[in-house]
C-alpha cells in the first residue's frame, strides 16, 4: 500500500490527452514539492516534471504538471506510442517518519 | 555530462551482507545530496535512504533502519550502502540517484541500477 495514491493504469489513443492523478495528505503532498518521473520498459526511471509544474531541460511541453491541495495530476498531450511507460509521483513525507514517498506507479498504455 | 554508474550487486544468502556503490561524474559530486532508490521485481519504486552533500545528514527507510547503511566519500566521488542482515524482501534492482537540492528536493539523475537477489 503506497503512500500516495494513483490509478494502476490509463489509456488513450495517439495525439490525444491523458491525467494522472496522484492523491496523499498535509504531510507530504500538501507541504511538499511533487516530482514526477517516467519509466520506460526496461530502463531506469527519468524526471520528467519537478516542483510541481516544472520541466526538466529537454522535455517537451507535451508534459505538464499541477498541484492543488493534497494532490497532483500529472499531464500528457498529443499522445505518442513512445510514451508508453509506468509513471511515479513523489515528494517528501514530514510524518513521524521522514522519508521519501512515491505513488504505486501508472502504466500508460497508448493504444 | 551527469552519470551515475552502480556496482556490486549480486546473488546472496538471507542473512548475509553486501556493499553497492555508485560511481558518480560529470558534475560536482560533494555539492548534491544523493539516494538509492530500489525496485523490486514487478513492482514500484521505494525509497531507501539518503544523505547530504557532505554527509552530515542520514535518512532511511523503516523497512531498512537498522540493517543498511548509507555513506559518501568525496574525494573518491563515489556513493555507497552497506546492506546487512539480507532479506528475501531486499531482492530489487538499487538505483542511485541525484538530488536536485539538499535531499528534499527530487531526483534528477539516475543510475542504470544494479541487481541484488537475496536467495538460498
Amino acid at each position: 500500500q503506497s503512500v500516495l495514491t494513483q490509478p494502476p493504469s490509463v489509456s488513450a489513443a495517439p495525439g490525444q490527452k491523458v491525467t494522472i492523478s496522484c492523491s496523499g495528505s498535509s504531510s507530504n503532498i500538501g507541504n511538499n514539492y511533487v516530482s514526477w518521473y517516467q519509466q520506460l520498459p526496461g530502463t531506469a526511471p527519468k524526471l520528467l516534471i519537478f516542483d510541481n509544474n516544472e520541466r526538466p531541460s529537454g522535455i517537451p511541453d507535451r508534459f505538464s504538471g499541477s498541484k492543488s491541495g493534497t494532490s497532483a495530476t500529472l499531464g500528457i498531450t498529443g499522445l505518442q506510442t513512445g510514451d508508453e511507460a509506468d509513471y511515479y509521483c513523489a515528494t517528501w513525507d514530514s510524518s513521524l517518519s521522514v522519508r521519501w514517498v512515491f505513488g504505486g506507479g501508472t502504466r500508460l498504455t497508448v493504444l | 555530462q551527469v552519470q551515475l554508474v552502480e556496482s556490486g550487486g549480486g546473488v546472496v544468502q538471507p542473512g548475509r551482507s553486501l556493499r553497492l556503490s555508485c560511481a558518480a561524474s560529470g558534475f560536482t559530486f560533494s555539492n548534491y545530496g544523493m539516494h538509492w532508490v530500489r525496485q523490486a521485481p514487478g513492482k514500484g519504486l521505494e525509497w531507501v535512504a539518503g544523505l547530504w552533500f557532505d554527509g552530515s545528514k542520514k535518512y532511511y527507510a523503516d523497512s531498512v533502519k537498522g540493517r543498511f547503511t548509507i555513506s559518501r566519500d568525496n574525494f573518491k566521488n563515489t556513493l555507497y550502502v552497506q546492506m546487512n542482515s539480507l532479506r528475501a524482501e531486499d531482492t530489487a534492482v538499487y538505483y542511485c540517484a541525484r538530488d536536485q537540492s539538499g535531499v528534499v528536493r527530487n531526483f534528477d539523475h539516475w543510475g542504470q541500477g544494479t541487481l541484488v537477489i537475496v536467495s538460498s
